[in-house]
């Protein structure tokens, strides 16, 4: 069975700073894609960004990006120039070629003023 | 507003009833989700549908649980003889196309209370 494990159940960073969540996975799948999902607080998730596992490029989206390893099975999110605005929960995912997605339990992300 | 709804968006019950929530997907959206999300946990996958035709049913989906989706539109997930240990919230998703790269989106979820 697929598992994700999120290893930092919270991180702190200064506003304007860069942070790196870490996420690993195990799977024997070929075909699978990879997601972060942010979750503010009292509100709903929402996909912050993708990666399909047969692409070799990382994802990027604005601030946001991906280091994905695929060999040792690691699938970590940057935010650059961090905001109080990305303060939430944020999920990293699995969905294998089956449709279902599997998370992981989350990192708490605090942004410090 | 095109978004997932969910109905209610709390809902307190006393052990032992039976409660029903309703999630509207993105229109034209072909695939429904439900997930249960307990404090500090991340989303569990619990059931999905092809438009009306439930395709998967987790193991977390006791037989006190069942969920419908009858003219592949909305769908509503009830649960029976409520239990404590039911308390989660409650988050459906949708996504358009029957697709490995497709976004699911997420509604505002229900948040359950079982005293």
């Amino acid at each position: 069975a697929q598992t994700v494990t999120q290893s930092q159940p919270e991180m702190s960073v200064q506003e304007a700073e860069t942070v790196t969540l870490s996420c690993t996975y195990d799977t024997s799948e070929s075909d699978y894609y990879l997601f972060w999902y942010k979750q503010p607080p009292s509100r709903q998730m929402i996909l912050v960004i993708r990666q399909e596992a047969y692409k070799q490029q990382n994802a990027t989206e604005n601030r946001f990006s991906v280091n994905f390893q695929k060999a040792a099975k690691s699938f970590s999110l940057k935010i650059s120039d961090s905001q109080l605005g990305d303060a939430a929960m944020y999920f990293c995912a699995y969905r294998s070629a089956y449709d279902k997605i599997i998370f992981g339990k989350g990192t708490r992300l605090h942004i410090l003023p | 507003d095109t978004g997932v709804s969910q109905d209610p968006r709390h809902k307190i019950t006393k052990r032992g009833q039976n409660v029903t929530f309703r999630c509207d997907p993105i229109s034209e959206h072909n695939r429904l989700y439900w997930y249960r999300q307990t404090l500090g946990q991340g989303p569990e996958f619990l059931t999905y549908f092809q438009n009306e035709a439930q395709l998967e049913k987790s193991r977390l989906l006791s037989d006190r649980f069942s969920a419908e989706r009858p003219k592949g539109s909305f769908s509503t997930l009830e649960i029976q003889r409520t239990e404590q240990g039911d308390s989660a919230m409650y988050l459906c998703a949708s996504s358009p196309r029957p697709e490995h790269t497709d976004t699911q989106y997420f509604g505002p979820g229900t948040r359950l209370t079982v005293l």
